[in-house]
């Protein structure tokens, strides 16, 4: 079945350091979905992209998906402290069920003030 | 606008005895509808998915059920819980059509199993 990995599973940063993780699933897909979990929440919906190569920007974080669409990346600049939590990805496979969502296991962000 | 409810949002509940968790969605209709069990790994596993009224989609075999009564509610159970039933368990819909179709996640059920 669909695979989506995610790396790295932790990331540890100071504040106004950089931040990206990698979403690469095993098949192609329809679209990349990205997620953001704050601890003790609930996954919130951030973004979608759906075009080969695609890129788009909310405020300081940046995604992209890749040209051939089986791999996704979310860029965050200058973290702050509000940046923590876990970020997934997730997508619906080319050609495949439109239903479900194959999540990858997320990267969690801490942020050092 | 749309809402989703979960409850209850924390439960502490004996091995063996039965469970009940119960979503329900406002504000739209037609929904799909989904539960998933984060466990402390942090992944999302999806458990059950339905389209429609009483259109359930098994995606772990396990001793957990899903039910669809009605359009806009979505219930987990189990006849007996086991110790690895001990989890965060989040329910989620998404529109039927359309794009994007992002899941819009409930605040979630905290089950421990002792």
């Amino acid at each position: 079945g669909q695979q989506v990995m995610q790396i790295p599973q932790y990331q540890h940063v100071q504040e106004g350091e950089d931040f990206t993780t990698y979403c690469n699933s095993s098949t192609t897909l329809s679209n990349i979905q990205w997620y953001k979990q704050r601890p003790g929440g609930h996954p919130v919906f951030l973004i979608q992209l759906v075009k080969s190569g695609e890129v788009k920007k909310q405020k300081r974080l940046t995604f992209q998906f890749g040209e051939a669409k089986k791999n996704s990346s979310l860029h965050i600049t200058a973290t702050q402290t509000t940046d923590v939590g876990t970020y997934f990805c997730a997508g619906h496979p080319s050609g495949g069920s439109n239903y479900k969502l194959t999540f990858g296991k997320g990267t969690l962000l801490t942020v050092n003030p | 606008s749309q809402t989703i409810h979960q409850w209850p949002a924390t439960l502490v509940q004996p091995v063996g005895s039965p469970l009940s968790l119960e979503c329900t969605v406002e504000g739209t209709s037609n929904p799909n509808l989904y539960w998933y069990r984060q466990a402390a790994g942090r992944g999302l596993q999806l458990l059950f998915y339905s389209v429609g009224i009483g259109q359930i989609s098994s995606e772990v075999p396990q001793n957990l059920s899903a039910s669809r009564p009605q359009d806009r509610q979505f219930i987990l159970s189990s006849k007996k819980l086991l110790l690895s039933d001990s989890g965060f368990y989040l329910c989620a819909w998404s529109v039927r059509t359309g794009s994007p179709r992002e899941q819009f996640f409930g605040p979630g059920t905290r089950l421990t199993v002792l």
